[in-house]
């Protein structure tokens, strides 16, 4: 079961951040934060993941609460190429594999010129 | 390119027909992911495969199954084809680092 909330949609002027948020108020010690976005048909593509502490790649920047309920994926300078859907999903992983990948219903983000 | 290889990439088949999906994941990724995108809807979560054993069971009908091969490729089977079964199927190969999704087969079922 998907474990997060996030807006259904929003908005973003190109080349200012978009902040997009998730709560995952529900999540276990074990639980990693992943952030997954799909553009229209495609595969969905990995984006970055983090535990507690903020994480940064060439990507994106993911900002997650002291409490852990809650984090923040936030994309530096918006491209019109970053519309997509967003998947926010917490996910443990166990010892010799991986727990399964369940994606909710996600937030469509929309860059506008 | 995510590593991941799924065929074909495009599948038109007639109702009552049974079809093959097949899913080459990254080099050295033990578990592989099915999903199922119909139409403007959500990715639903089929099933799960680690090391050619059957890990984790979604929304999955029972007229699909699917398998994982001595050589970490999956497939996947659907048969007795219905109009609503046409949808995107994605396969992902997982590494602890993050899951890598392929294009997807479009299977259009008429």
């Amino acid at each position: 079961d998907a474990k997060t909330t996030q807006p259904p949609s929003m908005d973003c002027a190109e080349g200012r951040a978009a902040n997009l948020p998730c709560n995952h108020s529900t999540i276990s010690g074990n639980e990693y934060v992943y952030w997954y976005r799909q553009i229209h048909s495609q595969g969905p593509q990995y984006i970055i993941h983090g535990l507690k502490n903020n994480e940064t790649n060439e990507m994106a920047s993911l900002i997650i609460t002291e409490d852990r309920k809650s984090s923040t994926l936030i994309l530096p300078h918006a491209t019109l190429r970053d519309t997509a859907v967003y998947y926010c999903i917490v996910r443990a992983l166990t010892q010799g594999g991986s727990e399964k990948l369940v994606f909710g219903k996600g937030m469509k983000l929309t860059v506008n010129p | 390119d995510s590593g991941v290889t799924q065929t074909p990439k495009h599948l038109i088949t007639a109702t009552g027909q049974r079809v093959t999906l097949r899913c080459s994941p990254r080099s050295g990724d033990l578990s592989v992911y099915w999903y199922q995108q119909s139409l403007d809807q959500g990715l639903q979560f089929l099933i799960q495969y680690y090391n050619g054993e059957e890990r984790a069971k979604g929304n999955i009908l029972e007229r699909f199954s699917a398998q994982q091969f001595p050589d970490l490729h999956s497939e996947l089977n659907l048969s007795s084809l219905e109009l609503g079964d046409s949808a995107l199927y994605f396969c992902a190969s997982s590494p602890r680092r993050g899951a890598f999704f392929g294009q997807g087969t479009r299977l259009t079922v008429v």
